[in-house]
């Protein structure tokens, strides 16, 4: 079955560490997102990456740093930097790149919800 | 710059009841495209429908239907004859050269 994988599906922090969320794909899609949702609000882009090796900043980067290292993977560390990182983490992926791949539909994984203690 | 506003926040609704979803949109683009998502209580974000801004039509799909009008910078869904199971977040959202969610409309069907 092809899909998005995000693991852990609940992470736990304390203030000042480093956690890394995973984000895989089976699905063959250049591009993949990051994006950031808070209780009663909408997702907002963190990063996102259409090829490998190369990635851009969102709305909201600040606090965050990401690789893309494999097509099939994008990991989102939420470093000691980002101040109220509390928050559901969705990764998404499109097929395409590029123009096109702003207007593809984006497919989401499951979600991981980081709770800083 | 775009924008996407779902006014209701909350809309609770007896099942069986139909129920709209409201969306309006701002955009300076001819180009856009348009998306309904709904995220159940599991979390994750499920797509339902994809509109370009050149196609007016408006779309079935069982019980869902959607109302797309370019001159209100609208587009509406209805859920017909609601069931519990389409209790969830739902988000309409935006594209030209970047996604932008609404904040989004939890709707509560009640047995």
């Amino acid at each position: 079955d092809g899909g998005i994988t995000q693991s852990p599906k609940y992470l736990f922090r304390k203030e000042g560490q480093n956690v890394t969320l995973s984000c895989e794909q089976n699905l063959n899609h250049d591009a993949m997102y990051w994006y950031r949702q808070d209780p009663g609000q909408g997702l907002r882009l963190i990063y996102y990456s259409q090829i490998v090796n190369d990635f851009q900043k969102g709305d909201i980067a600040e606090g965050y740093s990401v690789s893309r290292e494999k097509k099939e993977s994008f990991p989102l560390t939420v470093t000691s930097a980002q101040k109220n990182p509390t928050a559901f983490y969705l990764c998404a992926s499109t097929p395409s790149r590029g123009l096109a791949g702003y207007t593809d539909t984006q497919y989401f994984g499951p979600g991981t919800r980081l709770t800083v203690l | 710059a775009q924008k996407v506003t779902q006014a209701q926040t909350e809309i609770s609704v007896v099942e069986k009841e139909d129920v709209t979803l409201d969306c309006v949109y701002e955009t300076r683009d001819t180009t856009y495209y348009l998306f309904w998502y709904k995220q159940p209580p599991s979390g994750e974000l499920v797509f339902l429908i994809r509109r370009n801004s050149f196609d007016e039509q408006n779309e079935i799909s069982g019980r869902y239907s959607w109302n797309f009008q370019k001159s209100t910078s609208s587009f509406n869904f209805t859920i017909t004859a609601s069931q519990v199971v389409d209790s969830a977040v739902y988000f309409c959202a935006l594209s030209e050269r970047k996604l932008i969610f609404g904040q989004g409309t939890e709707l509560s069907v009640k047995p």
